[in-house]
C-alpha cells in the first residue's frame, strides 16, 4: 500500500527565508510523486511532479523539490519565501499498481511572516 | 472559463436531508474523483470513475453514492445527510489510469449538515 507524511502541519518562515516542506513516502513500486498547492477558496492545482528520469524537479513560482529513493523522500523548497506563497502543500503519491490512484499527505500550512 | 466546476459552491442542509453535489469537466479526461477534506486529515477517496462504465469505491465510500451520467458528468450524493459529513468536498479530473499525470480540481463544495 501507498502512503505519504508530511512532517509538520503547520510551518512558518519570514520573506525572503528558505522554504522546506517535508514529505516521505511509502510505495511497493517505483512511485510518481506530486506536490499541489491549495490557496484559500480554491482546489488544488499542481505545483510540481516526479515521474522518471531527473531526480530534481522544477515547478512553477520557483518551487522545486529532489526526489531521494534511499530516503523515500521528495522535499519541497524554494529558496526566498514571498508572502504570496502563504497557503497549504499538499504531497502525494501514485503507482500503477493502485490503478493510478493518489495517496496524498494531511498537508502543511506555510505561513510568511513580513 | 474554469475546466472543472462544482455546484453548488456552499450547501447548508439538515441531518437525514438528501444532498447531490455535482461536478462537469470540459478537460476531456476520462478519469473523475471524489474526495473530502477534513481539516488535518487532507483528502480521503470517496469514489472514482475510469469511465462512464466503470466505478469504484474509495477508502470512505459508506454513506455515499454517486453517478457518472457522461463522461463530462460525476455527481456525489448523500443519501441520509449525517452531521460528520460536514466537510469540504473537491471533484478532480485526470488523463489516465497509470498514474503518472496530476489530476486538476474543481473549486470544491463546502458543505455543511446541521
Amino acid at each position: 500500500a501507498q502512503s505519504v507524511t508530511q512532517l509538520g502541519s503547520h510551518v512558518s518562515v519570514s520573506e525572503g527565508a528558505l522554504v522546506l516542506l517535508r514529505c516521505n513516502y511509502s510505495s511497493s513500486v517505483p512511485p510518481y510523486l506530486f506536490w499541489y498547492v491549495q490557496y484559500p477558496n480554491q482546489g488544488l492545482q499542481l505545483l510540481l511532479k516526479y515521474t522518471t528520469g531527473a531526480t530534481l524537479v522544477k515547478g512553477i513560482n520557483g518551487f522545486e523539490a529532489e526526489f531521494k529513493k534511499s530516503e523515500t523522500s521528495f522535499h519541497l523548497t524554494k529558496p526566498s519565501a514571498h508572502m504570496s506563497d502563504a497557503a497549504e502543500y499538499f504531497c502525494a503519491v501514485s503507482d500503477p499498481v493502485n490503478a493510478g490512484k493518489s495517496t496524498f499527505g494531511d498537508g502543511t500550512t506555510l505561513t510568511v511572516k513580513p | 472559463d474554469a475546466d472543472v466546476t462544482q455546484t453548488p459552491r456552499n450547501r447548508i442542509t439538515k441531518t437525514g436531508k438528501r444532498i447531490m453535489l455535482e461536478c462537469s469537466q470540459t478537460k476531456g479526461h476520462d478519469r473523475m474523483y471524489w474526495y473530502r477534506q477534513d481539516p488535518g486529515l487532507g483528502l480521503r477517496l470517496i469514489y472514482y470513475s475510469f469511465d462512464v462504465k466503470d466505478i469504484n469505491k474509495g477508502e470512505i465510500s459508506d454513506g455515499y453514492s454517486v453517478s457518472r451520467q457522461a463522461q463530462a458528468k460525476f455527481s456525489l450524493s448523500l443519501e441520509s445527510a449525517i452531521p460528520n459529513q460536514t466537510a469540504l468536498y473537491f471533484c478532480a479530473t485526470s488523463r489516465d489510469r497509470g498514474g503518472y499525470n496530476e489530476q486538476f480540481f474543481g473549486p470544491g463544495t463546502r458543505l455543511t449538515v446541521l
